[in-house]
């Protein structure tokens, strides 16, 4: 348990259906993350809270929607998505955006997404 | 641009078998290095960090990595392997240049017992 949790663990979609994953932290952290994993690729990062604000959207097709309503909470919105986009979800949270301990990253268990 | 570079992608040992994982990083300012470790079915763990001050820093389950600046490399090392070892490896870098941690592709690793 990392103090990071993630919910679905894991979620098929229809490329029209709409869903959210969702992420909480109880860390107290400030900044959160979404990655997506997929075999053979480098962790991508997507997008970046700091304090409720995003600070960074990697190039990330509109598809994908996040959402920070408050720093404990972070959610993806998803809707008509490719079978390209199934891979493993995965949010992180670090103290702050600063280098060094705040800015070590706690993962959570991730969402295995398929899109079908 | 940052970049990190994983030359091993796949890895099978031996169980009491000498381990090191190559990690190359591309950035010419101060870094932060990570391994993290993915167990099968489990979250991603950090297994040891360098932020500064002694370039050889020792994690946990008996890993160590050895910073080399001049080398740009964070190679991960473990004298004798386990079989619980098995799992997949990432090194990550972090820098406060561009504030965000980029991940190597992951180096998976399978201990035979």
């Amino acid at each position: 348990e990392t103090g990071v949790t993630q919910t679905p663990r894991h979620l098929v979609m229809g490329m029209t259906n709409k869903k959210s994953l969702k992420c909480e932290q109880h860390l107290g952290h400030n900044a959160m993350y979404w990655y997506k994993q997929s075999a053979k690729k480098p962790l991508e990062l997507m997008f970046v809270y700091n304090f409720k604000e995003q600070t960074e959207n990697n190039s990330v097709p509109s598809r994908f929607s996040p959402e920070c309503p408050n720093s404990s909470h972070l959610f993806l919105h998803l809707h008509t998505l490719q079978p390209e986009d199934s891979a493993l979800y995965l949010c992180a949270s670090s103290q702050d955006l600063g280098a060094g301990p705040r800015g070590e990253a706690f993962f959570g268990q991730g969402t295995r997404l398929t899109v079908v | 641009a940052q970049s990190v570079s994983q030359h091993n992608h796949h890895v099978i040992l031996s169980e009491a078998a000498s381990l090191e994982l190559g990690c190359n990083y591309s950035y010419g300012g101060t870094v932060n290095l990570f391994w993290y470790v993915q167990y099968p079915g489990q979250h991603l763990q950090l297994l040891l960090k360098y932020f500064s001050g002694d370039p050889l820093v020792k994690g946990i389950k008996g890993f160590e990595a050895e910073f080399i600046k001049s080398k740009f490399s964070f190679n991960l090392r473990k004298p004798s392997v386990q079989w619980s070892d098995t799992a997949e490896y990432f090194c990550a870098l972090y820098s406060g240049g561009y504030q965000k941690v980029t991940f190597g592709i992951g180096t998976k690793l399978q201990v035979i017992p």
